[in-house]
């Protein structure tokens, strides 16, 4: 068990829609990151938010949106989603967010958009 | 653009012997990586990694070796055990600030038969 809970662990949904994923850091952790992994790729990276400010952002569409609470958790917003939007995005989490420190991963969730 | 490049999608061997995992990278700027074991239905979980300032790093049956000249690094395990079968990303960072983002490669999904 990394720490990092994700929720929910499968979503299924129609194009069009909007779906709100939502992940908990682990204890003490202040960077939360965002990846989407589609069939056959790697993690590509989406955002980077460090103690509820966006650190980094990565290959993220405009469709797409998140943010930090003051409580650490985050959630990423998915809108107006496409077949291609199908894909396991995953949380991880850090203390610092330097970009040289092992990230923790949630199990992620499984987005299937019909 | 392919930074992180993992060539072979699949690798089978024997339990007992040496599995070597390759990864190759196109950007000069990185200068620590890691590499992840995936299981399935769970997140990604790091396995050891490698500073630039370095060639060799070793945990136990693990060994990461870097050769920065070919832009190149490998994950060795020996010996290999049922238990290794998952998905290995290899993924690298560097610069400085913000643009420390984990990049990753596609994964490649060992098998180590009994």
């Amino acid at each position: 068990d990394s720490g990092v809970t994700q929720t929910p662990k499968h979503l299924i949904t129609a194009t069009g829609q909007r779906v709100t994923l939502r992940c908990s850091p682990r204890s003490g952790d202040l960077s939360v990151y965002w990846y989407q992994q589609s069939l056959d790729q790697g993690l590509q990276f989406l955002i980077h938010y460090y103690n509820g400010e966006e650190r980094a952002k990565g290959n993220i569409l405009e469709r797409f949106s998140a943010q930090q609470f003051p409580d650490l958790h985050s959630e990423l917003n998915l809108s107006s989603l496409e077949l291609g939007d199908s894909a396991l995005y995953f949380c991880a989490s850090s203390k610092t967010g330097t970009g040289s420190e092992k990230l923790f991963f949630g199990s992620g969730t499984q987005l299937s958009v019909l | 653009d392919q930074q992180v490049k993992q060539n072979s999608p699949s690798l089978s061997v024997q339990e007992g012997r040496i599995s070597i995992l390759n990864c190759d990278y196109t950007n000069s700027m990185f200068d620590y990586f890691l590499w992840y074991k995936k299981y399935p239905a769970e997140g990604p979980t790091f396995l050891i990694s490698i500073s630039s300032i370095k060639d060799k790093n070793e945990d136990g049956r693990f060994t990461v070796f870097l050769n920065k000249s070919a832009k190149h690094l490998s994950l060795h395990i020996v010996p290999s055990q049922p238990g290794d079968s998952a998905v290995y990303f290899c993924a690298a960072t560097g610069g400085a600030g913000s643009a420390r983002q984990l990049t990753f490669g596609s994964g490649t999904q060992l098998t180590v038969l009994p």
